[in-house]
């Protein structure tokens, strides 16, 4: 059965770092790209970033991009995200996911539960 | 970036009734555009993908049609479980997300 387990989530304060992992299993990791997603409570899913099976691509959206680094450890079965200079705006849930196919790019078809991030005061 | 508006913002049915939603692009996907349900306090589920692939164990009530820009989610015979919020997303330049339609109950 294919597992994704979030943590690192937490309350931080505006400008600090954070650094959130995604632990896989039931699946064979090391060809599969990587997303994570992210929704702000009661609003819509934003994509933060992505990394595929060997690392040689990788993918931020603008919201994100020089702040935010994902990286992944296939040795380990996870993906990271490290958040730095966080704002307030990037309060949300951030969910890691997995890729339909293997060496492809295809959509995400399985998703973690998330793991909560409160950037405040 | 690659947007994807969604429309109706609110679908208001009954059970039994059928529904059509329906997913824009503002520049060709192909057919790289999927569906997805997403209950409140859960994680997305995905219900198409390819544009009109069945995920695994999803119903036939599901079906997605279009290509290039113009998709559509069609649900038949709406369950109860069905309500809740559909978001399409495009994977071809990394991923996008419509604003989502939710669909409630009349």
């Amino acid at each position: 059965e294919v597992q994704l387990v979030e943590s690192g989530g937490g309350l931080v304060q505006p400008g600090r770092s954070l650094r959130l992992s995604c632990a896989a299993s039931g699946f064979t990791f090391q060809n599969y790209y990587i997303h994570w997603v992210r929704q702000a409570p009661g609003k819509g899913l934003e994509w933060v970033s992505a990394i595929s099976w060997n690392s040689a691509s990788i993918g931020y959206a603008d919201s994100v991009k020089g702040r935010f680094t994902i990286t992944r450890d296939d040795a380990k079965n996870s993906v990271y995200l490290q958040m730095n200079s966080l704002r307030v705006e990037d309060t949300a849930f951030y969910y890691c996911a997995k890729e339909l196919r293997g060496h492809s790019d295809s959509s995400p078809d399985s998703w973690g539960q998330g793991t909560l991030v409160t950037v405040s005061s | 970036e690659i947007v994807l508006t969604q429309s109706p913002a609110t679908l208001s049915l009954s059970p039994g009734e059928g529904a059509t939603l329906s997913c824009r692009a503002s520049q060709s996907v192909g057919s790289s555009l999927a569906w997805y349900q997403q209950r409140p306090g859960q994680a997305p589920r995905l219900l198409i993908y390819d544009a009109t692939d069945r995920a695994t164990g999803i119903p036939a009530r599901f079906s997605g049609s279009g290509s290039g820009t113009d998709f559509t989610l069609t649900i038949n015979s709406l369950e109860p479980d069905d309500f809740a919020v559909y978001y399409c997303q495009q994977r071809r330049h990394w991923i996008t997300f419509g604003q989502g339609t939710r669909l409630e109950i009349k």
